[in-house]
C-alpha cells in the first residue's frame, strides 16, 4: 500500500462549489503539506502542518482552508471554487527534523467550470 | 525573496549522452537543497538532497548534483541517459521558515 494517499484522483467541479481533497499518510510522520502544481510554475506551498495543533499558511493560501484531524490525516478544502483553482493537488508528509524529506502523494487533478 | 530558479524549461538529449540540468537559488543564507523527479501521471521522488558538507552529492538512479556556493547553484548531473529518465525534474530549496520552495521545472526528453 502507498505510504501517502489522496482522495479523490481526480474531480470535475463547478464555480461556487465547495471541494474537499484528503490526504492519508502511514508513514507515522508528523509533518503534512498541500501543494498546487501549474505548468510553468511548479509547485508552489499551500499550508502545511507540523502537527495535529500546528497550521501554518504557505505561499498561496488565500480561497483555501486546511483541517488537520489526526496525525495521519489532512484535508485540503476550497470553500467556493474558481477556475483559476484549476490545478493538480499534492499532499507530502515528512518528519519532524528541519528539511528532512518529503514524501509526495500521488496527486489529485481538480478541473473546477 | 526565497527562489529556485531553473533556467531550462526542457531539454532533449540522446540516450547514452551525459546530462546537466541547472539549479539556481536566491537570499542570503544557503537553503537545504533538493533534487526531485515526476514521471508522467505519478508524484515527486526524491532524488538527492544537500544540507551541509561535501558539495557533491550523490543521489539514485545514478544522479549526482554539485553545490557551488559562487554561484549559488545545485546542478543535477548523469554521465549516461537512459529513456527511462524522460520525466520533469525539480529543484527546490527550503529556507529558514521551513517553506520548501520549487523551481518551475525541467522536462527532459531522451532521443533513441
Amino acid at each position: 500500500d502507498a505510504d501517502v494517499t489522496q482522495t479523490p484522483r481526480n474531480r470535475i467541479t463547478k464555480t461556487g462549489k465547495r471541494i474537499m481533497l484528503e490526504c492519508s499518510q502511514t508513514k507515522g510522520h508528523d509533518r503534512m503539506y498541500w501543494y498546487r502544481q501549474d505548468p510553468g510554475l511548479g509547485l508552489r506551498l499551500i499550508y502545511y502542518s507540523f502537527d495535529v495543533k500546528d497550521i501554518n499558511k504557505g505561499e498561496i493560501s488565500d480561497g483555501y482552508s486546511v483541517s488537520r484531524q489526526a496525525q495521519a490525516k489532512f484535508s485540503l478544502s476550497l470553500e467556493s471554487a474558481i477556475p483559476n483553482q484549476t490545478a493538480l493537488y499534492f499532499c507530502a508528509t515528512s518528519d519532524a527534523q528541519l528539511a528532512d524529506t518529503q514524501y509526495f502523494g500521488p496527486g489529485t487533478r481538480l478541473t473546477v467550470l | 525573496a526565497q527562489s529556485v530558479t531553473q533556467p531550462d524549461i526542457h531539454i532533449t538529449v540522446s540516450e547514452g549522452a551525459s546530462l546537466e540540468l541547472r539549479c539556481n537559488y536566491s537570499y542570503g543564507a544557503t537553503p537545504y537543497l533538493f533534487w526531485y523527479v515526476q514521471s508522467p501521471g505519478q508524484g515527486l521522488q526524491l532524488l538527492l538532497k544537500y544540507f551541509s558538507g561535501d558539495t557533491l552529492v550523490q543521489g539514485i538512479k545514478g544522479f549526482e548534483a554539485e553545490f557551488k556556493r559562487s554561484q549559488s547553484s545545485f546542478n543535477l548531473r548523469k554521465p549516461s541517459v537512459h529513456w527511462s529518465d524522460a520525466a520533469e525534474y525539480f529543484c527546490a530549496g527550503i529556507y529558514n521558515n521551513n517553506d520548501m520552495r520549487f523551481g518551475a521545472g525541467t522536462r527532459l526528453t531522451v532521443k533513441p
